[in-house]
């Protein structure tokens, strides 16, 4: 029973690079979470997902940045021209469909972006 | 907007001593959970609490949810090193999808 996975664990990528994020959900969640964090801070939220639809957005910057949640496949964060600003935790999180928010969401351990 | 205060932000104690960390707002959650979160790691999550003024117990852990659902409180007795960590509240406002981060209270429990 594995729970979210993301990878990589550890992304470098040089300034004007692109990064690309991955995550799956745990088995029979439909709900997908991105979040970052920045050293010494606390969770940000990015981007709420659904199979194949974006629910809210609005905490993802309008430039650059994109999500996808696929039919088939791991919900990819994909950062275009990475800059260095763009350095932080990103954390996926997901929950079932029947619960949403109400009983908390379950975190992966995170893909820790470096941008040189 | 709906904000979720935590306090203390830092806190530095002695192994084997009790601490309160407290998590605040003007809003109305529909229930609150609890994370802990190591270096390098994601937040795992500790407890869910529903109901206003529920208690729930995990070891030395007491959780409480005030009776208007605005506020809760994470007590530890008798602190471990192990319980060194960065402690977050989070939920989702009453009549709202949207879930909320507190502002984190890291915990350094010193032998």
């Amino acid at each position: 029973n594995a729970g979210v996975m993301q990878n990589p664990r550890h992304l470098v990528r040089r300034r004007g690079q692109e990064a690309r994020l991955r995550c799956s959900p745990m088995k029979g969640h439909s709900h997908v979470y991105w979040y970052r964090q920045l050293p010494e801070e606390g969770l940000k939220f990015m981007v709420y997902l659904q199979k194949e639809n974006i629910i809210d957005e609005s905490g993802m910057p309008k430039e650059r940045f994109s999500a996808e949640f696929p039919k088939e496949g791991p919900s990819i964060l994909r950062i275009q021209q990475v800059v260095r600003g763009d350095s932080a935790a990103y954390f996926c999180a997901s929950s079932p469909p029947s619960q949403g928010a109400r009983y908390g969401y379950t975190f992966g351990s995170g893909t820790r972006l470096t941008v040189v | 907007t709906q904000l979720l205060e935590q306090s203390p932000q830092f806190l530095s104690i002695q192994e084997g001593e009790n601490l309160t960390v407290y998590c605040n707002s003007s809003s109305v959650f529909s229930s609150l959970q609890w994370y802990r979160q190591e270096p390098g790691e994601g937040p795992v999550l500790l407890v869910t609490v529903v109901t206003g003024g529920e208690v729930k117990k995990l070891k030395r852990l007491t959780f409480q949810f005030g009776d208007a659902r605005k506020d809760s409180s994470l007590h530890i007795t008798a602190a471990q090193p192990g319980d060194t960590g960065l402690y977050l509240c989070a939920g989702p406002p009453a009549k709202s999808y949207k879930y909320i981060f507190g502002t984190g209270t890291r915990l350094k429990v010193l032998a």
